[in-house]
């Protein structure tokens, strides 16, 4: 059974940074690509990051491209996001999701809220 | 970036009701790389549709999506309780800023 499980979200400052970590388990994670995929309260969703199986290809939408950095330790079956200069409108509950295009598993998210 | 509008905003139906709902895009998305997610209230979204008519794994049939170019549509032939949430549409054909609709919300009548 697939199973994502984030952590790391949290209450920090505007300019603040944070790490996010997503467990992986149950599907072979070094041959999948992973991605970030963020929903502000009460809104839609956003893609935010992806990176490829073997970490070689990192993207980033625009919003966050410059102040977060997509990671992934395949030893450990854990994908990363440093968020760096954090803003309000980056207040949201952040999904790591299976895939990098189309996303067929989400983990339940974790809620990072930027704000003084 | 292709901007996908969803319609309507919220429907309202009945168990056992036909639902139909749209997802209009700013461009062609190309190969019908569209995909539709159910959301229920504090849960994590679930893939339902690919490539604008092919179910994911589990997905009863009574989920069906069609479409292709800029028009798509994802209907639910026959509503049953579990089915009210929110639906969002995707598009996965523009690497890498995949984009989503903004939502349509399927209430009980």
């Amino acid at each position: 059974e697939v199973q994502l499980l984030e952590s790391g979200g949290g209450l920090v400052q505007p300019g603040g940074s944070l790490r996010l970590s997503c467990a992986a388990s149950g599907f072979t994670f070094s041959s999948n690509a992973m991605s970030w995929v963020r929903q502000a309260p009460g809104k839609g969703l956003e893609w935010v990051s992806s990176i490829s199986g073997t970490g070689g290809n990192t993207y980033y939408a625009d919003s966050v491209k410059g102040r977060f950095t997509i990671s992934r330790d395949n030893s450990k079956n854990t994908l990363s996001l440093q968020m760096d200069s954090l803003r309000a409108e980056d207040t949201a509950l952040y999904y790591c999701a299976k895939g990098s295009t189309l996303f067929d598993f989400w983990g339940q998210g974790s809620l990072v809220t930027v704000s003084s | 970036e292709i901007v996908l509008t969803q319609s309507p905003g919220t429907l309202s139906l009945s168990p056992g009701e036909r639902a139909t709902l749209s997802c209009r895009a700013s461009q062609s998305v190309s190969s019908s790389y569209l995909a539709w997610y159910q959301q229920k209230p504090g849960q994590a979204p679930r893939l339902l549709i690919y490539g604008a008519s092919s179910r994911a794994t589990g997905i009863p049939d009574r989920f069906s999506g069609s479409g292709s170019g800029t028009d798509f549509t994802l209907t639910i032939s026959r509503l049953e309780p579990e089915d009210f949430a929110v639906y969002y549409c995707q598009q996965y054909g523009r690497s890498p800023r995949y984009t989503f609709g903004q939502g349509t919300k399927l209430e009980i009548k």
